[in-house]
């Protein structure tokens, strides 16, 4: 079965500065999809990016930016200087087959605090 | 914004009535989800629906149905609410980019069952 694990419950890092979010995903299928979410206080979840198994290029948007490692079953999310407007709750998700269509499997989430 | 609305947005219940939460869309998209949202469990999948008249259990599907009769709409019941059931409720939609899926989400809704 599928499983995504986040280990940091909560972050909390001053303005400005750099912070990487870990995640780190278990699945036995070769065609994954790999999925991060952010949760402002108000409540909605807002996509941020879809990556497949097939494709580990590092991507950047921004001041976001993302590592997907396969060798090690981890799919990062580093903030480069963190404004405030970046606190929130992020969710790293997986997906298996189906194209992307399946069910999501959630991670707890990370709640990051940017300190003005 | 993927034309995703859920009714009601906030609801008191109480144990043992019937609770319906309904999603609604607007661009015809094949795939609807449910799911509930818990301090500690991040999201889990409830039910899912591929198609009209065409459902799925999820993870976390005991205490629940669904039911999809127009494209549209995807209903979650509760038949008998329980405590248990106080959640944060979400509703997806699948969009499909290019060759792949993601899944965008209804603003949620909050359900209190005492």
């Amino acid at each position: 079965a599928q499983k995504v694990t986040q280990a940091q419950t909560e972050i909390s890092v001053v303005e400005k500065e750099d912070v990487t979010l870990d995640c780190v995903y278990e699945t036995r299928d070769t065609t994954y999809y790999l999925f991060w979410y952010k949760q402002p206080p108000s409540g909605e979840l807002v996509f941020l990016i879809r990556r497949n198994s097939f494709d580990e290029q590092n991507e950047i948007s921004g001041r976001y930016s993302w590592n997907f490692q396969k060798s090690t079953s981890s799919f990062n999310f580093t903030i480069t200087a963190s404004q405030v407007v970046d606190s929130a709750v992020y969710f790293c998700a997986l997906s298996e087959g189906g194209g992307g269509a399946d069910g999501l499997t959630f991670g707890k989430g990370t709640h990051l605090i940017i300190q003005p | 914004d993927a034309g995703i609305t859920q009714s009601p947005r906030h609801k008191v219940t109480e144990t043992g009535t019937p609770v319906t939460l309904r999603c609604h869309q607007t661009e015809n998209h094949r795939y609807m989800y449910w799911y509930r949202q818990d301090p500690g469990h991040g999201l889990r999948l409830i039910h899912y629906s591929y198609g009209v008249k065409d459902t799925d259990k999820g993870e976390v599907s005991d205490g629940y149905s669904v039911s999809r009769s127009k494209t549209e709409d995807f209903l979650l019941t509760l038949e008998s609410a329980t405590s248990s059931q106080t959640s944060v409720y979400f509703c997806a939609i699948s969009a499909r980019q290019e060759v792949q899926e993601t899944q965008y989400f209804g603003p949620g809704t909050r359900l209190l069952v005492l």
